[in-house]
């Protein structure tokens, strides 16, 4: 396809379970995101990667939560021992502009609902 | 304080009403996003802005830099405008770093 996709597009985990999120960003692009957003509120910035690197993942809530880009393409992102606190939308984007310190439009993908029970 | 405030946090109009949407930063930035957020969907990216204005089609983002301001309007509203329309802003320290506002949940009634 031509977008971001995101899969699974929902996920119901029992608390303390592991959950693998995964994103394939647009082909070719370099830089890609992953963004947390609760219910009723903007998305909040997780980690970032330029092909395989991951350069920032200061926006990752505690070390349950790891992400992975091993081949600069697909990306996951993983968190063990779920939690109810950790229910929420969390989104991938893609940019395609090599220089990190150049300002690039985000797209995004549609999100994969988490829901931990 | 949130570094990026949007308001209003509601709005609901009548088709063809024009719409205006705010948003206000607190910290030095390099650019200014709107997106837009259909429920159930992804995010679209409307603008990207530094300066002055942008248009496309029955859109309208402007920014004040001085003033650390940005408005989004809509020019005779649609029902099909409907969704939660957001602002972000690249940080002056971090150019691929976005800080998103809580979003503007606009309803445009037939």
């Amino acid at each position: 396809g031509a977008g971001v996709s995101q899969s699974p597009r929902y996920k119901v985990a029992k608390r303390g379970q592991d959950v693998a999120l995964r994103c394939d960003p647009i082909s070719g692009h370099v830089s890609l995101f992953w963004y947390q957003q609760a219910l009723g509120q903007g998305p909040e910035f997780l980690t970032y990667f330029q092909n395989e690197a991951q350069l920032d993942k200061s926006g990752l809530p505690s070390d349950r939560f790891f992400a992975e880009r091993p081949e600069g393409s697909v990306s996951t992102l993983k968190i063990q021992r779920t939690q109810q606190e950790d229910s929420a939308v969390y989104l991938c984007a893609s940019s395609h502009r090599r220089d990190r310190l150049a300002k690039n439009i985000q797209y995004f993908g549609a999100g994969t609902r988490l829901s931990v029970l | 304080k949130n570094e990026v405030e949007q308001s209003p946090q509601n709005l609901t109009a009548q088709e063809g009403e024009f719409i205006t949407i705010n948003c206000s930063y607190s910290v030095g930035i390099s650019a200014l996003h709107w997106l837009q957020q259909h429920p159930g969907g992804g995010i679209v990216s409307l603008f990207m802005l530094s300066s002055g204005k942008k248009k496309h089609g029955r859109l309208i983002a402007t920014i004040n830099i001085q003033e650390k301001h940005s408005s989004l309007h809509i020019t005779a509203s649609h029902p099909r405008d409907s969704a939660v329309y957001i602002c972000a802003a690249n940080s002056g320290g971090s150019n691929y770093k976005l800080t998103f506002g809580k979003g503007t949940l606009l309803t445009v009634n037939p």
